[in-house]
């Protein structure tokens, strides 16, 4: 499983657009870039995932260049809400689906 | 549709007493299973897992085990609770590739 790099923490203010970067630098051909959502004292919620290029659904979109070395997790227009901490993780799930969770970015998002 | 329980919601327990934290899931089959723990302000660690019944594997040496005697159900483990072991205990499955389902989480607290 990869090693992901992502800021620690982000600032942000409401109605601004939260561009994460995740860094990936030892991807392998066959694993997907995967984002969780995480609230305090609930378990992460799963976000975006995507294998090159661009992703997007009605929460986020997922950009991914050529190389895959890094993704980026954009938030259009974030609310207080979207305050929560965002894990990137890479891996190919495998038989047993295992997720490695590294510690994550603390968005933090001013009214 | 799929639903995963965890019970209870908090527990404050003293050091060296027992422990059993359970997880149910409702609404799939045959489903792999993990248990993670995740200590104040810190990223989530995979505990164990497991892809059928009576199968476990442990990810990390630890006072802690589990067990699954049916297909949907998952139990977490202590003889004998350290100080340590206090955190928030979260129960997933697994819904597709690298994608995990949460469940609400237990917050245990050793005294």
């Amino acid at each position: 499983l990869a090693k992901t790099t992502q800021p620690i923490s982000m600032d942000s203010y409401e109605g601004q657009e939260v561009n994460i970067t995740c860094s990936h630098n030892n991807i392998a051909t066959n694993d997907y870039i995967t984002w969780y959502q995480q609230f305090p004292s609930q378990g992460p919620r799963f976000i975006i995932q995507g294998y090159k290029t661009k992703v997007t659904n009605e929460v986020a979109s997922l950009f991914i260049p050529a190389d895959r070395k890094s993704s980026t997790l954009s938030l259009p227009r974030v609310s207080l809400s979207d305050t929560a901490v965002y894990y990137c993780l890479v891996g190919d799930g495998g038989a047993t689906n295992k997720l490695i969770f590294g510690t994550g970015t603390l968005l933090a998002v001013q009214p | 549709s799929q639903t995963i329980h965890q019970w209870p919601a908090t527990l404050v327990q003293p050091v060296g007493s027992p422990l059993s934290l359970e997880c149910t899931v409702e609404g799939t089959s045959n489903p792999n299973l993990y248990w993670y723990r995740q200590a104040a302000g810190r990223g989530l660690q995979l505990l164990f897992y497991s892809v059928g019944i009576g199968q476990i594997s442990s990810e990390v040496p630890q006072n802690l085990s589990a067990s699954r005697p049916q297909d949907r159900q998952f139990i977490l483990s202590s003889k004998k609770l350290l100080l340590s072991d206090s955190g928030f205990y979260l129960c997933a499955w697994g819904v597709s590739y690298n994608e995990q389902f949460f469940g609400p989480g237990t917050r245990l607290t050793v005294l």
